[in-house]
């Protein structure tokens, strides 16, 4: 079985901080990780994807992300936050030998200006 | 998103009926997926496919039935045994030719049990 959990319901920022929202996955196989950010009533965009390589990923709009394996973690970042990426953002994760994909409860973001 | 319709976007049941929610796409993708969004609980899968005349239960499939006719093609119909039916349902599609890719959402279809 395959799961991703995402501790905090919300993460509050002001503008121009370091943001970060936090994944923990466990999977039997490979994990291939992702991150979507969803806006209200609409679907869900992709921004950032580790399947393997180098542990620290970038992404759309200034995004970046850390593979840790010994943690089983995928924690997603962004150094200087902006009022717009105030949004629900989900952690999502595959077995490499799988076609199922698990998404976590998803962390809203709010960033004050 | 681009190249995903889902349809209606809002829909209305009575308790009772079945309704089937449509999702069609355009981009030659092998592998959909159904999704239910409830607040707080995240995305559940509730079935997905691989191929053509091929499905598989996710988490939450009791109530639900899909099928797979056409690769564009893979409807959700909510039957009248899903008791909690209201809630916002996505569409998702990936091409496992690659086996790394992302997975692309439709826009939704928001279903009310009136």
């Amino acid at each position: 079985a395959q799961s991703v959990a995402q501790p905090e319901d919300q993460v509050n920022v002001a503008e121009g901080n370091p943001l970060t929202v936090k994944c923990t996955y466990s999977v039997s196989g490979n994990p291939y990780l992702f991150w979507y950010v969803q806006y209200p009533n609409r679907g869900l965009q992709f921004l950032l994807k580790y399947i393997t390589g180098d542990n620290l990923v970038k992404g759309s709009y200034g995004f970046e992300a850390e593979f840790n394996k010994s943690q089983t973690s995928f924690h997603l970042k962004k150094p200087s936050a902006l009022v717009s990426d105030s949004a629900l953002y989900f952690c999502a994760v595959r077995d490499g030998n799988d076609y199922k994909l698990s998404f976590g409860a998803g962390t809203t973001v709010t960033v004050r200006a | 998103d681009g190249g995903i319709t889902q349809s209606p976007k809002y829909l209305f049941r009575k308790e009772g009926q079945n309704v089937t929610l449509s999702c069609e796409q355009n981009l030659n993708h092998d592998a959909m997926y159904w999704y239910r969004q409830d607040p707080g609980q995240g995305l559940r899968l509730i079935y997905y496919s691989q191929i053509v005349n091929d499905f598989q239960k996710g988490d939450i499939a009791e109530g639900y039935s899909v099928s797979r006719e056409k690769k564009e093609s893979f409807p959700l119909t909510v039957t009248s045994a899903q008791k909690n039916p209201t809630a916002f349902y996505l569409c998702a599609t990936r091409t496992p030719q690659r086996d790394s890719t992302e997975a692309f959402f439709g826009q939704g279809t928001r279903l009310t049990v009136v």
